[in-house]
């Protein structure tokens, strides 16, 4: 029962590099999410995508790309990365738009020095 | 100010006590409350959602309060395993039904 599945699970960038970040959900869910953790703050959204074919932004999107490749994937991208972007990355998934539960994958904690 | 606030802790408990935390919010258009947990260096997962006539599962008893806008979780006999950070989350249609995390209470239960 895999429900989502993040890779990878840790990565170190230099600056300036870019890198994909992968999510996979075998839930059905209509709606995923991409948010940040940093410590002493809440969880951040990112991006989001109520449904197949739909992206919007979040709270904390500069910097970042997104793409609903379907149903199932729902990649995040950093074009350029930076330091400010090190963090704890989670993919999350949901039955639909109004969320009632969100179900998360393992996280991502990415360094860029 | 914070839409979502909690006391960040850490809450030093002994093993069998009872301890309680609060959460508040200040959108008060939120529909919907929950309380996630997240062990150390893993990914939240939802502990119980909050009613409101509140609500309880087992050890853990969940209340709401609209009218001063705050949430709050209970544990009663707490045992070793509840050492964790526990997050409170409120959703709203102002925010288009998304969720919104607070910081998270930290609870440490000692032996």
């Amino acid at each position: 029962n895999a429900g989502v599945t993040q890779t990878p699970k840790f990565q170190v960038l230099k600056t300036g590099q870019s890198m994909t970040l992968q999510c996979a959900q075998d839930m059905n869910h209509n709606s995923m999410y991409w948010y940040r953790q940093d410590p002493g703050m809440g969880l951040r959204l990112i991006y989001y995508s109520a449904s197949e074919g739909t992206t919007d932004k979040g709270e904390v999107p500069n910097g970042y790309n997104v793409s609903r490749l379907n149903k199932r994937e729902f990649s995040l991208r950093l074009e350029s990365a930076a330091p400010s972007q090190t963090s704890v990355y989670f993919c999350a998934s949901s039955v639909r738009g109004r969320v009632t539960e969100a179900f998360f994958g393992q996280g991502t904690r990415l360094t860029v020095v | 100010r914070k839409e979502v606030e909690q006391d960040p802790g850490p809450f030093n408990v002994p093993e069998g006590a009872t301890v309680a935390f609060n959460c508040t919010y200040s959108n008060s258009a939120s529909q919907s409350f929950f309380w996630y947990r997240q062990d150390c260096r893993k990914e939240p997962k939802l502990l119980m959602s909050v009613y409101s006539s509140g609500n309880e599962d087992g050890r853990f008893t969940a209340q709401l309060n609209r009218a001063s806008q705050y949430i709050s979780l209970l544990i009663r006999d707490s045992k070793l395993s509840d050492s964790a950070t526990y997050l409170c989350v409120v959703n709203s249609m102002d925010s288009n039904y998304q969720l919104i995390w607070g910081a998270g209470t930290k609870l440490i239960i000692k032996p």
